[in-house]
């Protein structure tokens, strides 16, 4: 499967810890997004990475979250000191260029207790 | 503020029969229209997209109509099957970043057999 791959699919925490997800975009595509999404909600922006350089970040996300891409391949997206409005499904997306689709993985359910 | 609006958040169509699902933005610097597939579980896939240039694109049973004066776009599923069934969004991307999709709230589709 040469899609893109996010691990681990779900996790459930209690409030207060730090989790990190995992995403694996299609190889040969430099933009890698993250988006959140709620229940009967579409998907929200929060981060936007073309390489290793993270370009854009939602004026909305705390500052308890954090997302880097070392070496512009892979990329973690962690949430310190989690609370229950951070439960959500966290989806990563890759394209090829400027103005191409996005191709999401099927995302991380995260649900905090 | 929602830049993409959406509707309805849900429909019921007959096995054959026409869904419609429409969408409105504001921004005129949008330049690219996705509409994405959902189904429970997964992350959104690409189903069809347009640029304003066209105003309507056909792919198999699926075509979007683009309204560019009036800012409006919609999906028309033609014959529509239970296999539709899922929850279907808007997007849009600006050219002045590119960087960023709006996603609309999504519509619920139920293809009754």
């Amino acid at each position: 499967d040469t899609g893109v791959s996010q691990d681990p699919r779900h996790k459930i925490t209690k409030r207060g810890q730090n989790v990190t997800f995992r995403c694996d975009p299609i190889s040969e595509h430099n933009r890698l997004y993250w988006y959140r999404q709620t229940l009967g909600q579409g998907p929200e922006f929060l981060t936007y990475f073309q390489n290793e350089a993270q370009l854009e970040k939602s004026r909305l996300l705390s500052d308890r979250f954090s997302a880097e891409r070392p070496k512009g391949s892979f990329s973690t997206l962690e949430i310190q000191r989690t609370e229950q409005g951070d439960s959500a499904m966290y989806l990563c997306a890759s394209s090829l260029s400027y103005n191409s689709p996005l191709h999401f993985g099927n995302g991380t359910r995260l649900t905090v207790t | 503020q929602q830049q993409v609006k959406q509707s309805p958040q849900s429909l019921i169509v007959q096995k054959g029969g026409i869904s419609i699902i429409n969408c409105a933005y504001e921004n005129t610097a949008f330049d690219y229209f996705p509409w994405y597939q959902q189904f429970p579980g997964k992350g959104p896939a690409l189903l069809i997209a347009i640029r304003p240039d066209v105003s309507e694109k056909k792919e198999g049973r699926f075509t979007i109509s683009f309204n560019k004066s009036a800012k409006q776009f919609s999906l028309h599923i033609m014959d529509s099957q239970p296999g539709d069934s899922a929850t279907y969004f808007c997007a849009a991307s600006p050219s002045n970043t590119g960087n960023q999709f709006y996603f609309g709230t999504g519509t619920s589709l139920t293809v009754i057999p």
